[in-house]
This record gives C-alpha cells, structure tokens and sequence, in this order.
C-alpha cells in the first residue's frame, strides 16, 4: 500500500518568514495530493490541493510542487501569519483513498 | 455552505459493545470515507464507500467493522465489538467525484472504557 513520509514533524518560524515540508510517497499509482491544516481539536481542511498532470500549483501565499519521478511533493508557505499556526498533513492516494502523512506541527513566532 | 455533519460528537462504551457513528455528507456528494485519528497520530483511512458498495477499505478495516448508507443522506459506520484500541477520533468525510476535495465532518471522539 502507499506510505507517505513527512517531514518535518515541528517547525517553527518567524512571522513573516517561509515555511516548507516536504513529504515523499512510494507508490506510484498515486495521482492526488491534497494537503489539509487541522487546528486544535478541529477537522482537517483542505489548503491546496495538486494532480498528477501539474508540477506546481499556488493560492496567495501557499504554493505545492510535485516531482513524479522522485515522488515527493513540498508545500511552501510565504509571509507567515500566527494563524498559520496547526498542524498540517500531506496525502497522497487517488479515487477512493489517501493516506496521510505523519503531520507537521508548525508554530510561528510573533 | 453545506458541510458534513455528524452525531454523536462524543461517544463513551464498554468494551465489547457495539456503537454506530452517524454522518450525513453533502447532498450532492457521491464519494463517502471513514478515516480514524488516535489521539496524537496521523489520520488513517479506514474505508471508502460509492455507488452504494466499498471501494476500497485499509488493513484496519476487519470483520468488527461494517458501513451502511441507510436512506439518502446518512452513511454509517459500525463497529460490533468494541476493544481499547478503538478509541480515536472517527472522521467521516465525503467528496463530489474522484480527484476531488474531501470534506471532513467535525468528527466523532469514541472513548472505549
């Protein structure tokens, strides 16, 4: 099955600076990668999400890039706010299932 | 804005009984999930659901665990036989086609005594 690594598991940054994780998948049917920040007790929402046919996709301040051939895929995070505070996870499946990374906690410092 | 709903936001059992977890996805959507969150870890798919049969369900998903969409807008997800080891926080989520966005339900916390 797919088994999707994420790292960093913490991050913090300073307001105003860039934010980046990556993550890494291993199976190669895999064709959405969506990414969800989860605040505290809260449920997981979408921020961007990126297919197979797109190397790179960006909204305001967040943008995703994917590498097929390498199998990883990185979100970037400009101009951080303190709301950009949570956890986020990557994922990676298709159709019918995504299987999630292990979450990055990141915290930005005012 | 619809959004998924479910009920009860919090459930407390004895292991070994049965409870069924109730979502009503968004009208329009086709595609049904139950994912599952221990506290602390990463979300886990559990199955996914469409045109009324599983599409595909994780390792987790044995014979304790079963799904039904009863009528129109509730997809269930029950387990017979509760253990310890069940207890997390259960996600249903639904999405309009393939490909698409998934949109999570606020979650039902499952605490197993």
């Amino acid at each position: 099955g797919e088994n999707v690594e994420q790292h960093p598991s913490t991050l913090s940054v300073q307001e105003g600076d860039s934010a980046v994780i990556k993550c890494t998948y291993s199976d190669s049917a895999s064709n959405y990668f969506p990414w969800y920040k989860q605040e505290l007790g809260k449920r997981p929402q979408l921020i961007i999400d990126i297919r197979s046919n797109v190397g790179e996709k960006k909204d305001q301040r967040i943008a995703v890039t994917l590498n097929k051939t390498a199998k990883h895929f990185s979100l970037h995070i400009t101009e951080t706010q303190p709301e950009d505070s949570a956890v986020y996870f990557c994922a990676a499946g298709d159709d019918y299932k995504l299987s999630f990374g292990a979450g990055t906690t990141v915290t930005v410092r005012a | 804005e619809p959004e998924v709903t479910q009920t009860p936001s919090h459930q407390v059992t004895q292991m070994g009984q049965e409870v069924i977890l109730r979502c009503v996805p968004i009208s329009n959507h086709l595609y049904f999930y139950w994912y599952r969150q221990i506290l602390g870890q990463k979300v886990e798919f559990l199955v996914s659901f469409y045109n009324n049969e599983i599409s595909e369900k994780s390792e987790i998903f044995d014979d304790q665990f079963s799904v039904e969409r009863p009528d129109g807008s509730n997809f269930t997800l029950k387990i017979r036989s509760t253990k310890l080891e069940d207890s997390a926080m259960y996600f249903c989520a639904s999405s309009e086609a393939g490909y698409n966005e998934q949109f999570f339900g606020p979650g039902t916390r499952l605490t197993v005594l």
